[in-house]
């Protein structure tokens, strides 16, 4: 089993739509937890990060953590063509740990 | 601000030749990061640098890759002998964080091709 699992994709929905994308992990010991988003030809750009569980909300973006479920989510609400992009959830143990990331998901938002 | 700068932005080189990548972080972050993305692996920290000191290398796939970081202003990541595998877009990325747990600011990428 892979550290983190993230769903392939890709997704297309329509401008306006609500998106969940969403990570699953088997470390345990995760505790701080990233979503990035890269755009085409371009370096990942932090877009939230969380530390443990709960909710952390950030204009349109949510991420939630539960790390009971070892699941984490990105909920982006009102969607935008802008948003198109590649999502990708990444997390660590802690200081000086491994960084590791999902694969990431190509998300298509249509006008 | 400049941004994390990486040069060069493309390198196309031949099997068996030695390949240098260059970051310059973001002035005043103390940890520099380098990362390899391809389709089938996707993203992955090859090497994590505080204060100039290598902290954690394991991703770093085989003794052919080599990073320095010589002072707080400029890294190298080295590839020597280069091999077609290690075709991928290279990523630098710098922090403020010195715990290394953001993953830090990256860089536009190095894209490389090894024929």
């Amino acid at each position: 089993q892979k550290e983190v699992e993230q769903d392939p994709g890709p997704l297309s929905v329509p401008e306006g739509a609500i998106v969940s994308l969403n990570c699953t992990y088997s470390n345990s010991a995760f505790q701080y937890f990233m979503w990035y988003r890269q755009y085409s030809r371009k370096g990942p750009e932090l877009l939230m990060y969380t530390y443990s569980s709960g909710n952390k909300e950030d204009g349109r973006f949510t991420a939630q953590v539960d790390k009971s479920s070892k699941y984490i989510s990105l909920f982006i609400r009102d969607s935008q063509p802008s948003d198109s992009a590649t999502y990708l959830c990444a997390m660590t143990a802690g200081a000086n740990s491994k960084l590791t990331f999902g694969k990431g998901i190509t998300l298509s938002v249509r006008p | 601000d400049a941004g994390v700068i990486q040069s060069p932005r493309h390198e196309v080189t031949e099997m068996g030749q030695e390949v240098t990548l260059r970051c310059k972080p973001i002035s005043g972050h103390n940890s520099l990061f380098w990362y390899r993305q391809t389709m089938m692996r996707g993203l992955e920290l090859l090497i994590y640098f505080n204060n100039n000191v290598p902290i954690d290398d394991s991703g770093m796939p085989e003794d052919r890759f080599s990073a320095k970081m010589p002072n707080a202003s400029f890294s190298t990541l080295k590839i020597q002998p280069s091999e077609p595998r290690d075709s991928a877009v290279y990523f630098c990325a710098s922090s403020l964080d010195s715990t290394g747990t953001s993953g830090g600011v990256f860089g536009p990428g190095t894209r490389l091709t090894v024929l």
